[in-house]
């Protein structure tokens, strides 16, 4: 089973509706992120969270909200989908940095959204 | 500011030619860390190396290579004898433990297309 899984894996939905992406990881990892991918832009950090009670904006967080529900649990909300939060969403997670740890990250499958 | 650049925007190249994808990088930090990634047409991000910036060694690991230059504050990574399986996008990222408390800062990507 994968360590990084992601659900819906796509979702195609109306501009101005809510929409809740799901994140779950049995890495057992503190950090969680949730970034998004445009053609040609690369990875762009919107949250990121390093426990449970640690939740960080992140570059592109507008139009965003998330909710860490436990270690291995980490949503990422629109409340009124727009088009241009068409894009592909991926979440992460990593171990505690520093001190020898290992903090690569890694990727869930990623969500393609489109917002219409 | 911390910076990641992957210049080539696309690469072409026939199989089992060696192609080199170039990353420059800028921080303040005097330690940080690198990394590749690895992005198939399927979409999931594969999670290639990661050097620290004490580790000038370069290393291989099959047809892979990657070469660290601090003096360049380069970090390019070489494929070998290229095959089609190898088509991707490339992801180079940074980590500092100071000004971005170990977050990813990600170059754009480089497209590389291996034609059989």
């Amino acid at each position: 089973d994968a360590d990084v899984t992601q659900t819906p894996r796509n979702r195609i939905t109306k501009t101005g509706k809510r929409i809740m992406l799901e994140c779950s990881q049995t890495k057992g990892h503190d950090r969680m992120y949730w970034y998004r991918q445009d053609p040609g832009l690369g990875l762009r950090l919107i949250y990121y969270s390093f426990d449970v009670k640690d939740i960080n904006k992140g570059e592109i967080s507008d139009g965003y909200s998330v909710s860490r529900q436990a270690q291995a649990k980490f949503s990422l909300s629109l409340e009124s989908a727009i088009p241009n939060q068409t894009a592909l969403y991926f979440c992460a997670t990593s171990d505690v940095a520093g001190a020898g740890g290992r903090f690569e990250q890694f990727f869930g499958p990623g969500t393609r959204l489109t917002v219409l | 500011a911390q910076k990641v650049t992957q210049a080539q925007t696309e690469i072409s190249v026939v199989e089992k030619e060696d192609v080199t994808l170039d990353c420059v990088y800028e921080t303040r930090d005097t330690t940080y860390y690198l990394f590749w990634y690895k992005q198939p047409p399927s979409g999931e991000l594969v999670f290639l190396i990661r050097r620290n910036s004490f580790d000038e060694q370069n290393e291989i690991s099959g047809r892979y290579s990657w070469n660290f230059q601090k003096s360049t504050s380069s970090f390019n990574f070489t494929i070998t004898a290229s095959q089609v399986v190898d088509s991707a996008v490339y992801f180079c990222a940074l980590s500092e433990p100071m000004d971005s408390n170990y977050q990813l800062i990600w170059g754009a990507g480089t497209k590389l297309i291996i034609k059989p």
